[in-house]
C-alpha cells in the first residue's frame, strides 16, 4: 500500500507571492490533515479536510487555506507570503472515521520564503 | 489548556540504557496520547499510544506510563539503541474522536551514543 505523497519536496518563493502544495493520502483514507513543524513552534495543526469539508481548523491567519478533492487529495494554498512561514508542511491522512486515531504522516514539503 | 509540554528538549543516552521523556498537559478532555518518532527528513511515524483509562502499555522496547491524576504521561525506551536516534514527540487529541487534530509537545532530540 502506498503512503502518503506530497509534492513538491522542496520549494523556493518570495515574500509576497502565493505557493500551492499537494497531497495524496493512502488508498481508502478521507481525511487529510495539515500540519506546520518549524524549529521555534514545532508541530502546529493548519486544517483537517473529510469528505471535501473542513472539519477542523487551526489558529493561522486567512492566508492559509485548504481544499480536498473527491479522490480524497488535498491541496493547502498560502498566499502572500512571508519570511515566517518558511517551514516543512507534512500532511497526514487517515480513515477519518472510527476511534483508531492514527495518523499517517508524509515526508513533508520544505517551503524557504527568501 | 490546549497545552501539551515536553520534556528534556534533548536526551544523550549510552547503548543499553533506559530513555525517558516526560510530557505534561492540562485539558481532562484530551482522549488519546500517541508518540511519534521522526527521523531527520522524514515524516513522524506513529510509534505507541495510550487512552486515558490505561496505565500503562508496552509495544517491545517502548512503554506509555500514564498518570491521569497528575496529568503527565511518559515515553520509556528500554534498551536503547543508536537506531532509536530521532526526534520523539508527544501529542494530545482534543475530544473530537474522528478528527485529524492532534497537539504536539516541542519534540525531544534522543542521541543513543554506541
Amino acid at each position: 500500500k502506498a503512503g502518503v505523497t506530497q509534492t513538491p519536496r522542496y520549494l523556493i518563493k518570495t515574500r509576497g507571492q502565493q505557493v500551492t502544495l499537494s497531497c495524496s493520502p493512502i488508498s481508502g483514507h478521507r481525511s487529510v490533515s495539515w500540519y506546520q513543524q518549524t524549529p521555534g513552534q514545532g508541530l502546529q495543526f493548519l486544517f483537517e479536510y473529510f469528505s471535501e469539508t473542513q472539519r477542523n481548523k487551526g489558529n493561522f491567519p486567512g492566508r492559509f487555506s485548504g481544499r480536498q478533492f473527491s479522490n480524497s487529495r488535498s491541496e493547502m494554498n498560502v498566499s502572500t507570503l512571508e519570511l515566517g512561514d518558511s517551514a516543512l508542511y507534512l500532511c497526514a491522512s487517515s480513515l477519518g472515521t472510527g476511534n483508531t486515531g492514527e495518523l499517517f504522516f508524509g515526508e513533508g514539503s520544505r517551503l524557504t520564503v527568501l | 489548556q490546549q497545552q501539551v509540554k515536553q520534556s528534556p528538549q534533548s536526551l544523550i543516552v549510552q547503548k543499553g540504557g533506559i530513555s525517558i521523556i516526560n510530557c505534561a498537559y492540562e485539558n481532562t478532555a484530551f482522549d488519546y496520547f500517541p508518540w511519534y518518532q521522526q527521523f531527520p527528513g522524514k515524516g513522524p511515524a506513529l510509534l505507541i499510544a495510550i487512552r486515558p483509562d490505561v496505565s500503562e502499555k508496552k509495544e517491545g522496547r517502548f512503554t506509555i506510563s500514564f498518570n491521569k491524576s497528575a496529568k503527565q504521561f511518559s515515553l520509556h525506551i528500554m534498551d536503547s539503541q543508536p537506531g532509536d536516534s530521532a526526534t520523539y514527540f508527544c501529542a494530545a487529541r482534543p475530544p473530537d474522536r474522528q478528527g485529524g487534530k492532534l497537539i504536539f509537545g516541542q519534540g525531544t532530540e534522543l542521541s543513543v551514543k554506541p
